[in-house]
């Protein structure tokens, strides 16, 4: 069973930041936390991952909570070709990921 | 700077024959990871491999698969006697020896059994 929770669907306005939480009460210390996205039933995109630390790529934020139980993904401005389905993962470093349902997103035009 | 490949993107076979998905992994990546994705459900973990080592074999099922990555040439994922059940998207992952860096994927093999 995956170790996150996230809500099942989500919409945003295109342009606007998309926030995508997730929860991952019993994560431990040495656990990081990935996100992945999948477009239609292409192979899963690779996002960003973080430890305990806020991070930031070119293609998103990830926020990390001070107890690290939750973090929210940020998509600071969301086009239509952002609809897919995200998936937030907590494992080791180079652990299998174990994909949960995921967040649908639907970016409207 | 090419990612991770596999081969081949569609795959037809009848029951009863045997199916043989390729993956290359990223250039310096040593570990490679495959996935199946059922029709309408989500992605599941088969297997992890290093070099010429199966690591954790926990998600393949106990009969018909198979998998190999070995000293040289791509990681091989093997089904023997192919039943319907078995049409679904395999993707492979890899990553790289050490640090934290993650799996990057495949565009995957859409396996259809006639």
């Amino acid at each position: 069973d995956a170790k996150t929770t996230q809500p099942t669907s989500m919409d945003c306005a295109e342009g606007r930041a998309a926030n995508l939480p997730c929860n991952h009460s019993t994560i431990s210390g040495n656990e990081y936390v990935y996100w992945y996205r999948q477009i239609h039933s292409q192979g899963p995109q690779y996002i960003i991952h973080g430890l305990k630390n806020n991070e930031t790529n070119e293609m998103a934020s990830l926020i990390i909570t001070e107890d690290r139980k939750s973090s929210t993904l940020i998509l600071p401005h969301a086009t239509l070709r952002d609809t897919a389905v995200y998936y937030c993962i907590v494992t080791l470093p180079r652990g299998k990921l174990i994909f949960g349902q995921g967040t649908t997103l639907q970016v409207k035009p | 700077n090419a990612g991770v490949m596999q081969n081949p993107r569609h795959l037809v076979r009848r029951r009863g024959q045997e199916a043989r998905l390729r993956c290359s992994p990223m250039k310096g990546h040593s570990h490679v990871y495959w996935y199946r994705q059922l029709p309408e459900e989500g992605l599941k973990f088969m297997v992890y491999l290093q070099k010429e080592n199966i690591i954790d074999e926990s998600g393949m099922p106990k009969e018909r698969f198979s998998a190999e990555f070995p000293k040289e040439g791509p990681s091989i994922l093997r089904i023997q006697q192919v039943v319907r059940g078995d049409s679904a998207a395999y993707f492979c992952a890899s990553s790289p020896l050490t640090g934290t860096q993650p799996q990057h994927f495949g565009d995957g093999t859409r396996l259809s059994i006639l």
